[in-house]
């Protein structure tokens, strides 16, 4: 079975523009969320999307935005970037409510 | 959701049991604990979970006192493999999808 998948590995961006990552969960898995790894930080919770809808966000700006797509899989924008945008973006999938599982990350670079 | 408090870090010698300690002494009734890890820099892999029975799967033990304010994973065997960094999270399906993860438990097996 395939795990989390999440794309691109690695993105260079340069501060103000705009980032998309994107995920596909577990085939079957309906929750979509995304957790921002800073260096040397622990991972912090962005957003919860289930069924298509935005369910649950953390504590960040709205520049951080993103979407569910019928299939499931999701999309993470980040508007305006900023130098301490610069972080692993982990993607995690689960059945509503259950134990996720997590993709290996995309790390971005705001030069 | 509740807190966790975890050890900093522990070292393992290989082939040995690690025992990884976690207090949660405020988990409510509907509260799963959760563990994780994560190697350096990859996306967190799911370990196992409990409510109150113990639980054992192919890759650990886990532990829960019978008052549920603390639990041990317990890694049978360790390996250098097991080098990372591990996470105790608790948990319910009230929590809207937001999985708090602390610092962690730094593990460093030694040959």
């Amino acid at each position: 079975e395939a795990g989390v998948t999440q794309s691109p590995t690695h993105l260079i961006k340069t501060r103000g523009q705009q980032a998309t990552l994107r995920c596909s969960p577990i085939s079957g898995h309906t929750s979509v969320y995304w957790y921002q790894q800073a260096l040397g930080l622990g991972l912090q919770f962005l957003l919860w999307y289930d069924e298509g809808e935005e369910r649950n966000r953390g504590n960040f700006p709205p520049r951080f935005s993103g979407r569910q797509f019928p299939n499931y899989s999701s999309e993470l924008n980040v508007n305006a970037l900023e130098l301490e945008d610069s972080a692993l973006y982990l993607c995690a999938s689960s059945l509503a409510g259950g134990e996720q599982f997590f993709g290996p990350g995309t790390r971005l670079t705001v030069l | 959701d509740a807190k966790t408090t975890q050890p900093p870090s522990m070292d393992c010698a290989e082939g040995r049991a690690a025992n990884l300690p976690c207090n949660h002494s405020t988990i409510s009734g509907n509260e799963y604990v959760y563990w994780y890890r994560q190697i350096h820099s990859q996306g967190p892999q799911y370990i196992i979970h409990g409510l109150k029975n113990n639980e054992t799967n192919e890759m650990a033990s886990l532990i829960i006192t019978e008052d549920r304010k603390s639990s041990t994973l317990i890694l049978p065997h360790a390996t250098l493999r097991d080098t990372a960094v591990y996470y105790c999270i608790v948990s319910s399906t009230d929590s809207w999808g937001k999985f708090q993860f602390g610092a962690g438990t730094q593990v460093v097996v030694t040959p």
